[in-house]
């Protein structure tokens, strides 16, 4: 089965750093991504792991440790239009490459 | 580039009509289609993956005759609710798997909000 867990809501200050963590259990791995989601909009890629370690790119920095089943998605100088949904989703090796998406992370930024 | 349209991008229809939703990547050629549905404040869940000229393979408890998916082309998906009920108003998206992406990934369409009365 696909289990993938995140908090679903934090909230930060603008400015700070926020870290949103991910775990996840699934019958298959073939790479994690982040994606942003505005309310009322579609999800936008942010980030891909596949690998151990950390991929860091601008403000956003996400990380991977396949042993343990866990990532986390780590926010640099909050800006208010950060203010979104963060969803994790573990890519599916077979064929299709489908993705599971976890429940997501409500961010909300203040100023 | 790699831009995924849907349309319309809002729907209100009445209970037992059918509506039909259109997924088209506009700059590259998808394969692979996915469809998902999204009920305020949860996350995707995956209905079917299309794949361009064959069957739709649909998830656990998506009814296949109910929700209709059609890729004709590798451009273009559809999906057509059919005999629509209250319980469908969802937020619906389409997404497309490019093969030239960086790392495969999906690209998501804007989302059509579909409310039935």
């Amino acid at each position: 089965g696909q289990n993938i867990d995140q908090p679903t809501e934090m909230t930060a200050t603008e400015g700070a750093i926020v870290q949103i963590n991910c775990t996840y259990q699934t019958s298959g791995f073939n790479g994690l991504f982040w994606y942003q989601q505005h309310a009322g909009e579609a999800p936008t890629f942010l980030s891909y792991n596949v690998l151990d370690g950390l991929e860091e790119k601008g403000r956003f920095s996400s990380f991977l440790s396949r042993s343990k089943g866990y990532s986390y998605l780590l926010l640099k100088e909050l800006q208010m239009k950060d203010s979104a949904s963060y969803l994790c989703a573990v890519r599916d090796p077979g064929s299709a490459r489908q993705l599971t998406f976890g429940s997501g992370t409500q961010l909300t930024v203040l100023p | 580039g790699a831009v995924v349209s849907q349309h319309p991008s809002w729907v209100i229809c009445k209970s037992g009509t059918s509506v039909k939703i259109e997924c088209r990547s506009l700059d590259f050629q998808a394969t692979t289609m996915f469809w998902y549905r999204q009920f305020p404040k949860q996350s995707l869940m995956l209905m079917a993956t299309s794949n361009e000229g064959s069957k739709a393979t649909y998830e656990q408890g998506v009814e296949k005759d109910k929700f209709l998916i059609n890729h004709a082309s590798l451009t273009l998906s559809t999906l057509t609710v059919t005999s629509a009920h209250p319980e469908d108003s969802s937020f619906y998206i389409c997404s497309a798997r490019s093969r030239l992406a960086v790392f495969n990934e999906q690209f998501f369409g804007p989302g059509t909000r579909l409310t039935v009365l």
